[in-house]
């Protein structure tokens, strides 16, 4: 059974950091690209980072470059964003999503049941 | 990018069949057999319905079906169930620079 286990999320002050984490199982997860989609308060879906199998290749949404890092560590089996110079507008819970395939760019099949984050002061 | 376009809201009585719609362009949805839809309940996670336009995965019933002509893709329910009340969600594949695409979503009322 596919299992996606997010952590890290909390309430952080603008400007602040967070590093959110992904533990996986169920999956050979050195095989499958993994994204992290995010979902503001009663709005809709938008994936903010995504990372190829091999962590050599990682897309990054408009709103978020510069700012945050996605990465992997294949040997815990764990898909990592770091977050910084968080604004208001990066509130919503975070998904960590596996991908269909090893491409970092299809749409993903499983997804963890979030992590949120919310920045305020 | 640009969010795909879906409609806000589609509703059914029980026993009927709906369709939602998801409007892109020839970089995303018109470019690629690569279109997702995904159902979400109030406080829970995505969950994927079909992928690859019109592949189901394991386990989810064949009420559901999806399809794409053109730049717009669709996700037909057939025989609308009380259960099947949720908001909706497709996403596609997208030459851009930026991850795959999200629609706008559509919350599915059954009457």
């Amino acid at each position: 059974e596919v299992q996606l286990l997010e952590s890290g999320g909390g309430l952080v002050q603008p400007g602040g950091s967070l590093r959110l984490s992904c533990v996986t199982s169920g999956f050979t997860f050195s095989n499958y690209g993994m994204s992290w989609v995010r979902q503001a308060p009663g709005k809709g879906l938008e994936c903010v980072s995504s990372l190829s199998a091999d962590g050599g290749t990682a897309f990054y949404a408009d709103s978020v470059k510069g700012r945050f890092t996605i990465s992997r560590d294949s040997s815990e089996n764990t898909l990592y964003l770091q977050v910084n110079s968080l604004r208001a507008e990066d509130t919503a819970v975070y998904y960590c999503a596996k991908g269909l395939t090893s491409s970092p760019r299809r749409p993903p099949d499983y997804w963890g049941q979030g992590t949120l984050v919310t920045v305020s002061s | 990018q640009s969010a795909l376009t879906q409609p806000a809201s589609v509703s059914g009585s029980p026993g009927q069949s709906i369709t939602i719609s998801c409007t892109g362009t020839s970089s995303d949805v018109g470019g690629y057999n690569y279109v997702s839809w995904y159902q979400q309940h109030p406080g829970k996670a995505p969950k994927l319905m079909i992928y690859d336009v019109s592949n189901r995965p394991s386990g989810i019933s064949n009420r559901f079906s999806g399809s794409k002509s053109g730049n717009t893709a669709s996700l037909t329910i057939s025989g609308l169930q009380a259960e099947d009340e949720a908001d909706y969600y497709c996403s596609s594949y997208t030459s851009s620079t930026t991850p795959y695409v999200f629609g706008t979503g559509t919350k599915v009322t059954v009457l």
